[in-house]
């Protein structure tokens, strides 16, 4: 059964990095044709795509967050990780990171950051 | 980038049928969106429900189906149940990029 769990600070300085991490367990990020991405939801809101690390190392992000994400990935740590920086209070939401293949089936029962002095 | 749009809100009764439909900006959406449908429910992270149109995961149930209907994606509940009240998601694919709709909220009444 392939999991996923993010990490990181609940809680964000504005100007500051928000960066989190996700843990996959089931399966590898190094193997296969998978996306591994991240998401998130402002409070009471929609879904907003970030972007993704490609099993091969490629990135690509939502060109409205571009300028200021990272998407990388520890292999040795199953893990991939999202660094958003320059953070505002605009930024506060719950991240989620998931799984893709056509469809984003396997998904991180999400991170509340707050984004607050 | 492209904005995808949903109806913000729809109604139906139990045993109903209802359509969901997922309209893209710059035009008619096609197979090559590869729209996929998710559902949310309060405090819960979203769950796959559709992908590639008209693909189901292992869990989704029966009474989903989605589709290509009039230049948009389509998900049709038939027989809906109570528990299918939720918020429901589209995601469409523009080559590397995805985005998705506002999502519906789906009630039960």
């Amino acid at each position: 059964q392939v999991q996923l769990q993010e990490s990181g600070p609940g809680l964000v300085k504005p100007s500051q990095t928000l960066s989190l991490t996700c843990t996959v367990s089931g399966d590898s990020i190094s193997s296969g044709d998978y996306h591994w991405s991240w998401i998130r939801q402002h409070p009471g809101k929609g879904l907003e795509w970030i972007g993704y690390i490609y099993y091969s190392g490629s990135t690509y992000y939502n060109p409205s967050l571009k300028s200021r994400v990272t998407i990388s990935a520890d292999r040795s740590k199953n893990q991939f990780s999202l660094n958003l920086s320059s953070v505002t209070v605009a930024d506060t939401a719950v991240y989620y990171c998931a799984r893709e293949w056509l469809i984003l089936d396997y998904w991180g029962q999400g991170a509340l950051v707050t984004v607050s002095s | 980038q492209a904005v995808v749009t949903q109806e913000p809100s729809l109604t139906v009764s139990p045993g109903g049928t209802v359509t969901l439909t997922c309209a893209s900006s710059t035009g008619a959406v096609t197979s090559g969106h590869y729209p996929n449908w998710f559902q949310q429910k309060p405090g819960q992270a979203p769950r796959a429900l559709i992908y590639s149109t008209t693909n189901k995961q292992s869990w989704t149930p029966a009474r989903f189906s989605g589709s290509l209907l009039g230049g948009k994606a389509a998900l049709t509940l038939s027989g809906v149940q109570p528990e299918d009240e939720a918020d429901y998601y589209c995601l469409l694919y523009y080559g590397d990029a995805r985005v998705f709709g506002g999502g519906t909220r789906l009630t039960v009444l």
